[in-house]
């Protein structure tokens, strides 16, 4: 069974660009959540997505905007790179009823140089 | 608005002593806790979780923690530490009172080393 797959791994954007980011959610699940996690700080809240619509959102600017696609999986999309997006972009899935069933994904590096 | 505040942000041990990894939590109804874990390069992996059933509650790999609702505190404790224990701990609040996909809540962090 697989859980949450992110791609890619790792990304080197430079200042000004934009950066797409893409997950699938573990089988089964639903909901999808986007958190990023600066060096050495707790992961923070995007968005969440469910039935294609976003349900939630977080402290984030409109620069950050997301997409969920019929079959559940997800892109989070940014715009205007700037130094300080640099940071470790988590996915996390789950299902809308059921339960507690968070699976979070390994993430995606961004580097914005 | 809920929040937890993680007491510790470096924690070092020797391999085979007791963990205490310290968790305080602010919450205007009864909360719904986890601990996490994440190794270096690594995803987060759900330890265990507090939903208002047992107060004492054990996790994966000999973790386990307690809810102190008069102490507004969810300590995370193992008897003995491995090696493999060394990784970065993450106390967190699920927010919203009935939500089961309520946004995540985490705190800074605190990181465990474990000396040979």
């Amino acid at each position: 069974d697989a859980g949450v797959t992110q791609s890619p791994t790792h990304l080197i954007k430079t200042r000004g660009q934009q950066v797409t980011l893409r997950c699938s959610p573990k089988s089964g699940h639903d909901t999808v959540s986007w958190y990023q996690q600066a060096l050495g700080q707790g992961p923070q809240f995007i968005f969440q997505y469910y039935e294609e619509e976003e349900r939630q959102r977080g402290n984030f600017p409109d620069r950050f905007s997301g997409h969920q696609f019929p079959n559940y999986s997800s892109e989070l999309n940014v715009n205007a790179l700037l130094l300080g997006d640099s940071a470790l972009y988590l996915c996390a899935s789950s299902p809308d009823r059921g339960g507690y069933g968070y699976t979070f994904g390994s993430g995606t590096r961004l580097t914005v140089v | 608005a809920q929040s937890v505040t993680q007491l510790d942000s470096h924690v070092s041990v020797s391999e085979g002593t007791p963990v205490l990894l310290r968790c305080n939590y602010s919450s205007s109804y009864s909360p719904s806790l986890f601990w996490y874990v994440q190794h270096p390069n690594k995803g987060l992996q759900l330890l265990l979780k507090y939903t208002s059933a047992a107060t004492l509650v054990k996790g994966i790999n000999g973790f386990e923690a307690e809810f102190k609702k008069s102490e507004t505190s969810f300590h995370l404790t193992k008897p003995s530490a491995h090696m493999s224990d060394a990784a970065e701990y993450f106390c967190v609040v699920r927010a919203g009172r009935s939500s089961n996909t309520g946004k995540l809540i985490f705190g800074q962090g605190t990181t465990l080393q474990v000396k040979p």
